[in-house]
């Protein structure tokens, strides 16, 4: 594997399950990110992770629950999702969190019903 | 505080024609600026980026942006577009290295070729 993987690619959940969204990186970076893209909608960004360290959180409801157990893997925990939370989930790492070039994976198409 | 506006959602070219993607940004430190590509199914791809010195700068699969500090602008062109151009075409903004280096990005904007 080469970049940054996500998996699952596509999620189907209902509001009150509970599931995992898995992201990984092969670069080699310290920094890695969660972002939101919903349609028409600029991506926004929800969480940022240094050196395995949350450096920011962006006001996400606690519904998601980010992991970093290492700088390789990125988790985000799902719980009580509400319908408005579907979207693609998109993953990204970067040399470091000061770093202006972010590497992006392939997302997670998430539909909660 | 930093933001990107891409006006218009959609843009629809022939095979052979000019593609222009028009991108302004507002910055309260020296901007880097940022095209990215998204296919498809797929993750954002990064067409080029601005940080300093020369002003036009040459990105992959023939594509290209001026940064124009005094119209605070960073169009996307390519002279001539190609099918496989189709995709949505996001413009994004950071400060220098640091705490202002988080990326601030655009709506989007579809790009379709026609044959």
């Amino acid at each position: 594997e080469t970049g940054v993987t996500q998996t699952p690619r596509h999620l189907v959940m209902g509001m009150t399950n509970k599931k995992s969204l898995k992201c990984e990186q092969h670069l080699g970076h310290n920094a890695m990110y969660w972002y939101k893209q919903s349609a028409k909608k600029p991506l926004e960004l929800m969480f940022v992770y240094n050196f395995k360290e949350q450096t920011e959180n962006n006001s996400v409801p606690s519904r998601f629950s980010p992991e970093c157990p290492n700088s390789s893997h990125l988790f985000l925990h799902l719980h009580t999702l509400q319908p408005e939370d579907s979207a693609l989930y998109l993953c990204a790492s970067s040399q470091g969190a000061a770093s202006i070039e972010q590497y992006f994976g392939p997302g997670t198409r998430l539909t909660v019903t | 505080a930093q933001s990107v506006t891409q006006l218009g959602s959609h843009v629809s070219v022939s095979e052979g024609a000019l593609v222009l993607l028009r991108c302004n940004y507002s910055s309260s430190v020296p901007p880097y600026l940022f095209w990215y590509v998204q296919y498809p199914n797929q993750g954002l791809q990064l067409l080029l980026k601005y940080t300093t010195g020369a002003t036009l700068v040459k990105g992959i699969n023939g594509f290209e942006a001026e940064f124009k500090k005094s119209e605070t602008s960073f169009h996307l062109t390519k002279p001539s577009a190609h099918m496989s151009d189709a995709a949505e075409y996001f413009c994004a903004v950071s400060g220098a290295r640091g705490a202002n280096s988080k990326l601030t990005f655009g709506k989007g904007i579809t790009l379709s070729v026609r044959p």
